[in-house]
């Protein structure tokens, strides 16, 4: 079975400081796609980065970066110098190669002017 | 280009009615996947279209179904509305089914409340 887990319910951080979001997964499956997607008051999920199973490679992508280690099946997202824009609810999303996704329970990110 | 459209935004309904949501994918994406959102049980998955066939459904009753046309425009329905059916359901587009991938761009949700 597929399970997400995002432990910190909601975190709350002083602007420009920097906030790590935590996402462990749980899959029996040798190949698998894991996502950040963001969520701001107006509903919508909006796309942050795609990881497959194979790619281990973290990646920087501005203020943001990502930190994929199978060995402790963990997908952890940074955001260096927050910013009140990023105040969002941040879901991690696992899935195999069919098009079901699995989410974790979301991390609520207030960013503190 | 244009993003994936919910219609509509806000809805309220009265236990016992039924209930359509749309969703139209962005163009050229073939499968559609629909979720509810609720603050006790998160984002769960509903089923999911790929060339007017579910080809997947998630772990909800029988009043909840949906279909998808030949223009990949997908509508889901709820029968015998419930309180418990209150959620944001998300729609979600993807190019192609099977291989995954490309990411999934979701709509901004219809925000359905039973009363």
């Amino acid at each position: 079975a597929q399970k997400v887990t995002q432990a910190q319910t909601e975190i709350s951080v002083v602007e420009k400081e920097d906030v790590t979001l935590d996402c462990v997964y749980e899959t029996r499956d040798t190949t698998y796609y894991l996502f950040w997607y963001k969520q701001p008051p107006s509903g919508e999920l909006v796309f942050l980065i795609r990881r497959n199973s194979f790619d281990e490679q973290n990646e920087i992508s501005g203020r943001y970066s990502w930190n994929f280690q199978k060995s402790t099946s963990s997908f952890n997202f940074t955001i260096t110098a927050s910013q009140v824009v990023d105040s969002a609810v941040y879901f991690c999303a696992l899935t195999n190669t069919g098009n079901q996704f699995y989410f974790g329970t979301g991390t609520s990110l207030t960013v503190i002017p | 280009k244009a993003g994936v459209t919910q219609t509509p935004r806000y809805l309220i309904k009265t236990r016992g009615q039924q209930v359509t949501l749309s969703c139209s994918p962005i163009s050229g994406h073939r499968s559609v996947s629909w979720y509810q959102q609720t603050p006790g049980q998160g984002l769960q998955f509903l089923f999911e279209y790929f060339s007017e066939t579910q080809r997947n459904k998630g772990n909800f009753p029988g009043r909840f179904s949906g279909r998808q046309f030949s223009n990949s425009r997908s509508e889901m329905n709820v029968s015998t509305l419930e309180l418990g059916d209150s959620a944001l359901y998300l729609c979600a587009s993807t190019l192609r089914a099977g291989r995954m991938n490309t990411e999934a761009f979701f709509g901004q949700g219809t925000r359905l409340t039973v009363v």
